[in-house]
């Protein structure tokens, strides 16, 4: 079994909707991080939490650390969007990042 | 990020020949991480450097596989005698260090894409 799980694998939707990506680990971490990784491969850090949740544009980033899941959402979907969303845990007193497998999102226009 | 380059972008290699992935960290951050992303894999931690020291090395493969990040210049990662398993993106990124019990975030580069032949 993975350290760390996303669901779903892949998720397709229309532009506007909701969308829920979730992460649950197995291992005690430091922080957790959501990456979103564009069609062309190049991977941008867009949270790093170890608690609450944090919001940044239409995305917000919550993290529940006593159940060891994270999810992340998009409000107001958009097409630009699209691109592989990956949670990834820094190991409690390590600095590398363990990496889910992440979530393929299509948002279709 | 802009900030974290490696080069070159796309490199070709036959089997058994040397790959070397360069990577130049943000200006002002001193550690390093190398990752690596098979095909239809998700990303693997390889290792973790700073300034002529490797701090983590456990994900490395034993055997053809080398890291450095010296004193002046890039880090390099450095393949030898290449078979068609290698073939992945291979993504560094760096980090500032604010004290051992913060973590750091990481901002990655562009990535390599090696392919063997």
């Amino acid at each position: 079994k993975n350290e760390v799980e996303q669901s779903p694998q892949n998720l397709t939707a229309q532009e506007g909707e909701f969308i829920t990506i979730n992460c649950s680990y197995s291992v005690g971490i430091s922080a957790l991080h959501w990456l979103q990784q564009h069609p062309g491969g190049g991977i941008v850090s867009l949270f790093m939490l170890s608690s609450g949740k944090k919001k940044h544009g239409r995305l917000i980033a919550t993290i529940n650390i006593q159940e060891k899941h994270s999810s992340l959402h998009i409000t107001a979907s958009h097409p630009r969007d699209s691109a592989v969303y990956i949670c990834a845990v820094s190991i409690q007193g390590a600095q590398k990042l363990v990496f889910g497998q992440g979530t393929r999102l299509t948002i279709n226009p | 990020n802009a900030g974290v380059m490696q080069n070159p972008r796309h490199l070709v290699r036959r089997r058994g020949q040397e790959a070397r992935l360069r990577c130049s960290p943000m200006k002002g951050h001193s550690h390093v991480y190398w990752y690596r992303q098979l095909p239809e894999e998700g990303l693997k931690f390889m290792v973790y450097l700073q300034k002529e020291n490797i701090i983590d090395e456990s994900g490395m493969p034993k055997e053809r596989f080398s890291a450095e990040f010296p004193k002046e210049g890039p880090s390099i990662l450095r393949i030898q005698q290449v078979v068609r398993g290698d073939s992945a993106a291979y993504f560094c990124a760096s980090s500032s260090r604010r004290g051992a019990k913060h973590v750091n975030e990481q901002f990655f580069g562009p990535g390599t894409r090696l392919t063997v032949l």
